[in-house]
């Protein structure tokens, strides 16, 4: 059965600074995964999905690598902004469809 | 429409009430899937449609959930005689593909369900 852990499950971290995310998952046998945010009482919004044979997928200041082999992914995330903070999920695509989550990483950007 | 949409953002139902959920996908996505996210937890899967096929319902917790989509677009997530437990929020999501989700999911905003 997959499991998707999620570590650090909080991070605070003042304005301007590097920070990774990290997630792990079980079952190496995966189609995807994705990272997604979430900002209080509100919906997922997609960052970045990584294909299982890709190693990394960036989009602005976020990049995201995928090992798959030892069942890794993280989430960077580059001169961090107040903005950013918000609920970040890691999500595995088994080939079933249905996505298994992490319980999410919370960052808090200080200004 | 331009997103997945979701009604309603909030309901507040007695315990023993029937609730219904809707979902209206992007359209022309053809996976809608349903999670249940309980307060500080990830989501957890509920149940799959390809199209109006209903191809895995492994993650309704009780037989007191029940959903459907029977035109392959809407889809409803109804709740019979609800309990405490039943309270988390409810998100929908879709995919353009049949299966994989190789080109992701889009969510909606979720529907939050509290259970007094």
């Amino acid at each position: 059965k997959q499991e998707v852990t999620q570590i650090p499950a909080a991070l605070s971290v003042p304005e301007g600074e590097n920070l990774v995310l990290n997630c792990s998952f079980t079952d190496s046998a995966i189609y995807n995964l994705q990272w997604f945010r979430q900002d209080p009482g509100k919906g997922l919004t997609s960052l970045l999905l990584i294909q299982s044979s890709q190693r990394e997928q960036t989009s602005g200041r976020l990049n995201a690598s995928l090992d798959k082999s030892s069942g890794r992914s993280t989430l960077y995330i580059a001169a961090s902004q107040p903005g950013d903070s918000a609920t970040y999920l890691c999500a595995v695509n088994n080939q079933g469809g249905k996505l298994i989550f992490g319980q999410g990483t919370e960052l808090s950007v200080k200004p | 429409g331009a997103g997945v949409s979701q009604s309603p953002r909030y309901k507040v139902a007695k315990r023993g009430q029937d609730v219904a959920l809707r979902c209206d996908p992007i359209s022309g996505h053809v996976s809608l899937f349903w999670y249940q996210q309980a307060l500080g937890q990830g989501p957890e899967f509920l149940t799959y449609f390809q199209n109006e096929a209903q191809l895995d319902k492994s993650g309704l917790p009780s037989d007191r959930f029940f959903a459907e989509r029977p035109e392959g677009s809407v889809s409803t997530l109804k709740i019979q005689r609800t309990q405490q437990e039943d309270s988390a929020v409810y998100l929908c999501a879709s995919s353009p593909k049949g299966t994989g989700g190789a080109y992701g999911y889009t969510f909606g905003s979720g529907t939050r369900l509290t259970v007094v």
